[in-house]
């Protein structure tokens, strides 16, 4: 089985501040790797696949990069809305398709 | 529109069964991977089970031989048969429209609460 381990935990940050959230897979996972934004209450909603390509609606501020095992979701200005629990994943040959464990960006 | 909507969760006592379902609308479930992803009460998210378009199915070691997934073309439709519960698998449970590189869409969830 595939670990995802995100860094930090936590991060605290202001609106308009640069946002820079890691994930480390225990193993090559190539490009496919996703990142999921969820907010309390609420499911989770894909933001990133295949390491960097933007899902459908998901304004430019966010973007993805890495490869192999190591990749990192960026938020360029954080907007108010952007506060919340970020997460990876992997869909790399079988499954389990494990998540990493999540990182929380507050203000 | 795209939509998930779950039902059959609820409060269940350990060993006992559980049938969620799953129903799909706005696209066919058979040209799509299906799985359920489930998150414990102030926990992250895990990935449980999958059904393939082709219906080849895979789980999680943990529930395997326990959880059953399964669909009905017909009816457009997923289930995640679940026995011998334990209290770890207390969660929500999401149904969700599944691909080879990312889930592209969540339901909202429904509860599952194992407990005496």
């Amino acid at each position: 089985e595939i670990v995802l381990t995100q860094s930090p935990a936590t991060l605290s940050l202001s609106p308009g501040d640069r946002a820079t959230l890691s994930c480390r897979a225990s193993q090559s996972v190539r490009y496919y790797l996703a990142w999921y934004q969820q907010k309390p209450g609420l499911a989770p909603r894909l933001l990133i696949y295949d390491a960097s390509n933007r899902a459908i609606g998901i304004p430019a501020r966010f973007s993805g990069s890495g490869s192999g095992t190591d990749f990192t979701l960026t938020i360029s200005s954080l907007e108010a809305e952007d506060f919340a629990v970020y997460y990876c994943q992997h869909h790399n040959k079988s499954p389990p398709w494990t998540f990493g464990q999540g990182t929380k960006v507050e203000f | 529109e795209v939509q998930l909507v779950e039902s059959g969760g609820g409060l269940i006592q350990p060993g006992g069964s559980l049938r969620l379902s799953c129903a799909a609308s706005g696209f066919t479930i058979s040209n799509n991977y299906m799985s359920w992803v489930r998150q414990a009460p102030g926990k992250g998210l895990e990935w449980v089970s999958v059904i393939y378009s082709g219906g080849q199915t895979d789980y999680i070691e943990s529930v395997r031989g326990r959880f059953t997934i399964s669909r009905d073309t017909s009816k457009n439709t997923v289930s995640l048969q679940m026995t011998s519960l334990r209290a770890e698998d207390t969660a929500v449970y999401y149904c969700a429209r599944d691909s080879s590189y990312a889930v592209l869409g969540w339901g909202q969830g429904t509860l599952v609460v194992i407990s005496s």
